[in-house]
């Protein structure tokens, strides 16, 4: 079975700063991949940064990075020069058998 | 990316009638679509695994005679809500893997919102 906990139901960061949501997981899977979602206001799942487990080298998608810890298991998201229209809901999520989500983080970018 | 559309978006029907929702990989064939479902600001719960050509997975909870899935093709997967009644009324969201490995992005439909008046 697979878990994720997304520790922090709300955050909100200031336009151009950096912000990092947090995502812990667990899973009995060897092979797995770990998967960052955005879903804005328009409830459209988006994908914005996928890992894969067997890397130990963080994935960066241009303003997105991820910080992986595996042995802590550990899958965090970087956000940085944050932007109006990062504000959105943040699903941190865990593939093996099924795509399992975490309770989700909402992110606020003030002006 | 692949798109995935999903209709209708929205949908009001009377409490005791069924509502069915598509799903449609638009330019993939998916063997495996899942749909969820996703109450206000809650995180999306998925109700059952849809393959081609075989019977649905459900998830322990989710009863099969009222949410019924199909998936004929390799591109449309189908969610009818049977005698659907108020409780029902939520956002259901669909998604397709591109391609057969488990582990490969998956790719959502816009979602139905659902009300049972």
């Amino acid at each position: 079975a697979q878990t994720v906990t997304q520790s922090q139901p709300e955050m909100s960061v200031q336009e151009a700063e950096t912000v990092t949501l947090s995502c812990t997981y667990d899973t009995s899977e060897n092979n797995y991949y770990l998967f960052w979602y955005k879903q804005p206001p328009s409830r459209q799942m988006i994908l914005v940064i996928r890992q894969e487990a067997y890397k130990q080298q963080n994935a960066t998608e241009n303003r997105f990075s991820v910080n992986f810890q595996k042995a802590a298991k550990s899958f965090s998201l970087k956000i940085s020069d944050s932007q109006l229209g990062d504000t959105a809901m943040y699903f941190c999520a865990s593939a093996g058998n099924m795509l399992t989500f975490g309770g989700g983080t909402r992110l606020m970018v003030k002006p | 990316g692949a798109v995935v559309s999903q209709h209708p978006s929205w949908v009001i029907c009377k409490s005791g009638t069924s509502v069915k929702i598509e799903c449609r990989s638009l330019d993939f064939q998916a063997t495996t679509m899942f749909w969820y479902r996703q109450f206000p600001k809650q995180s999306l719960m998925l109700m059952a695994t849809s393959n081609e050509g075989s019977k649905a997975t459900y998830e322990q909870g989710v009863e099969k005679d009222k949410f019924l899935i199909n998936h004929a093709s390799l591109t449309l997967s189908t969610l009818t809500v049977t005698s659907a009644h108020p409780e029902d009324s939520s956002f259901y969201i669909c998604s397709a893997l591109q391609g057969a490995s488990r582990n490969t992005e998956a790719f959502f439909g816009q979602g139905t919102r659902l009300t049972v008046v």
